[in-house]
């Protein structure tokens, strides 16, 4: 199947500073890609969907300003997690679409990113 | 509000007895349902949609619109079914259709 790539697979920043997570689809085309967030022993949250050259579409409660989400290409999205703070440690999953025809369109997912913020 | 309920937080079963995951939804249409598996330390992975209507691994999962349930069942475990399973839905035939995921239940086969 379609593979989705996370970079980095974990991440460890001091408070305040700003952190990149890369996510790739490497042998399709994804125009749609999403970013989830999983907290210990929960589910995945959807935060936002990120769309091919325009704006991401956030999630209630999921503060743009703080999460920024840009999707320059159709295998790259990139989320940044602006002036981390601790409360911001997390598991972070992005899945990307693959179109398919008669809704058969399928989600794969990366293998997730570990930030923790000192 | 779309939602996706499952009651079980942890399912332990013997290695061979049948399994039955819960899933319930609320949605006002006609969504997708899915449930995604997720092995320890591997990324998660579809194992089933409704639409395919296929066994996968030996699992199967039969949409109940009336009771708006789509319950994952094997009629006879193995313990490499030992993973956390997500039930999942999202609109219907849409690329843009985001997916909700339901809570999670862990699934422990024992020997």
């Amino acid at each position: 199947g379609a593979v989705v790539s996370q970079h980095p697979s974990w991440v460890i920043c001091k408070s305040g500073t700003s952190v990149k997570i890369e996510c790739r689809s490497l042998d399709f085309q994804a125009t749609t890609m999403f970013w989830y967030r999983q907290f210990p022993k929960q589910s995945l949250m959807l935060m936002a969907t990120s769309n091919e050259g325009s704006k991401a579409t956030y999630e209630q409660g999921v503060e743009k300003d703080k999460f920024l989400i840009n999707h320059a290409s159709l295998t790259l999205s990139t989320l940044t997690v602006t002036s981390a703070h601790p409360e911001d440690s997390s598991f972070y999953i992005c899945s990307a679409r693959e179109l398919g025809g008669m809704g058969t369109d399928t989600q794969y997912f990366g293998p997730g990113t570990r930030l923790t913020v000192l | 509000a779309q939602r996706v309920t499952q009651p079980e937080k942890l399912l332990s079963v013997f290695k061979g007895a049948p399994v039955e995951l819960k899933c319930n939804y609320s949605y006002s249409g006609s969504p997708e349902l899915f449930w995604y598996v997720q092995y320890s330390r591997q990324r998660l992975q579809l194992l089933l949609r409704h639409i395919s209507r296929e066994s996968i691994k030996g699992f199967t999962a039969d949409l109940n619109k009336g009771e708006t349930s789509f319950h994952l069942k094997k009629p006879f475990a193995q313990e490499e079914d030992s993973a956390m399973y997500y039930c999942a839905l999202s609109g219907p035939y849409s690329s843009a259709s985001k997916i909700i995921f339901g809570s999670g239940t862990r699934l422990s086969i024992r020997p």
